[in-house]
C-alpha cells in the first residue's frame, strides 16, 4: 500500500515570497492533517480536513497560510508571504477518519523542509 | 490545555544497552498515549500506543505502560541496536481527538 506522498521534499525561498506544498494521502483516507514541525520541537497541527471540509484550523495563521482539499483527496498548503519564522518541516498525515476516535491512526508523509532566507 | 513533556536528548548508547525515554503528560480527561519514531530521512511512524490506564503498548522490542497514577508513559527497550537510532516522540490524543506531541528525543546507538 502506498504511503502519504508529499512534494517537494525541500524548498528554499526568500522572505516575502510565496510557496505551496502538495500532499496525496493514502487511498481511502477521509481525514487529512497538515502539521508544522519547527527544529527541536514536536509537530503542531495547523489544519485538519474531513473529506473536503475543514474540521479544525484554529492554529493556522490565516493572514498568510491557506489550505485546500478539493475533491476530498489531494491537498495544498500555501504560505504567502513567507516569513523567516516559517522555516520548518511541513508534515502531511492522513487517517481513515473513523469519527476521529482514539483508534484512528494517523500515517505521516516524509515532509517538506522549508527554509526561508 | 493538554500537553506532553519528554526527556531531553540527545541520548547516546552502545549496542545492547538498555534504553529509557521518560514521558509525562498533563490532561484534563483520559487521553490515549502514543510513541512515534522518525528515522533519518523518513516520516513519523507510529511505534506503539495505549488507550487506557495500565495498558501496555509494545512493538519491535519497545514497551510503554500507561500509568495514570504518575501520568507517565515511559518508553523502554532492553537491548538497542544501531537501527534504533532515530528521534522518538511521545504524544497524546485528547478528548477532541487532536494529537499533541512532545519535543522529541534524539537517540543514537553506537556499534
Amino acid at each position: 500500500e502506498a504511503g502519504v506522498a508529499q512534494s517537494p521534499r525541500y524548498k528554499i525561498i526568500e522572505k516575502r515570497q510565496s510557496v505551496a506544498f502538495w500532499c496525496n494521502p493514502i487511498s481511502g483516507h477521509a481525514t487529512l492533517y497538515w502539521y508544522q514541525q519547527i527544529l527541536g520541537q514536536g509537530p503542531k497541527l495547523l489544519i485538519q480536513f474531513q473529506n473536503n471540509g475543514v474540521v479544525d484550523d484554529s492554529q493556522l495563521p490565516k493572514d498568510r497560510f491557506s489550505a485546500e482539499r478539493l475533491k476530498g483527496v489531494d491537498s495544498t498548503l500555501k504560505i504567502q508571504p513567507a516569513k523567516l519564522e516559517d522555516s520548518a518541516v511541513y508534515l502531511c498525515a492522513s487517517s481513515l477518519g473513523l469519527g476521529g476516535g482514539s483508534t484512528d491512526t494517523q500515517y505521516f508523509g516524509p515532509g517538506t523542509r522549508l527554509t526561508v532566507l | 490545555g493538554d500537553s506532553v513533556t519528554q526527556m531531553e536528548g540527545p541520548v547516546t548508547l552502545s549496542e545492547e544497552a538498555f534504553l529509557t525515554i521518560n514521558c509525562t503528560y498533563t490532561a484534563t480527561g483520559y487521553p490515549s498515549l502514543f510513541w512515534y519514531v522518525q528515522y533519518p530521512g523518513e516520516g513519523l511512524q507510529l511505534l506503539l500506543k495505549a488507550t487506557k490506564a495500565d495498558d501496555k503498548g509494545s512493538n519491535k522490542g519497545f514497551e510503554a505502560t500507561y500509568r495514570k497514577e504518575t501520568t507517565s508513559f515511559h518508553l523502554e527497550k532492553g537491548s538497542v541496536q544501531v537501527s534504533d537510532s532515530a528521534v522518538y516522540f511521545c504524544a497524546l490524543k485528547d478528548a477532541d481527538y487532536k494529537l499533541s506531541f512532545g519535543a522529541g528525543t534524539t537517540v543514537t546507538v553506537r556499534a
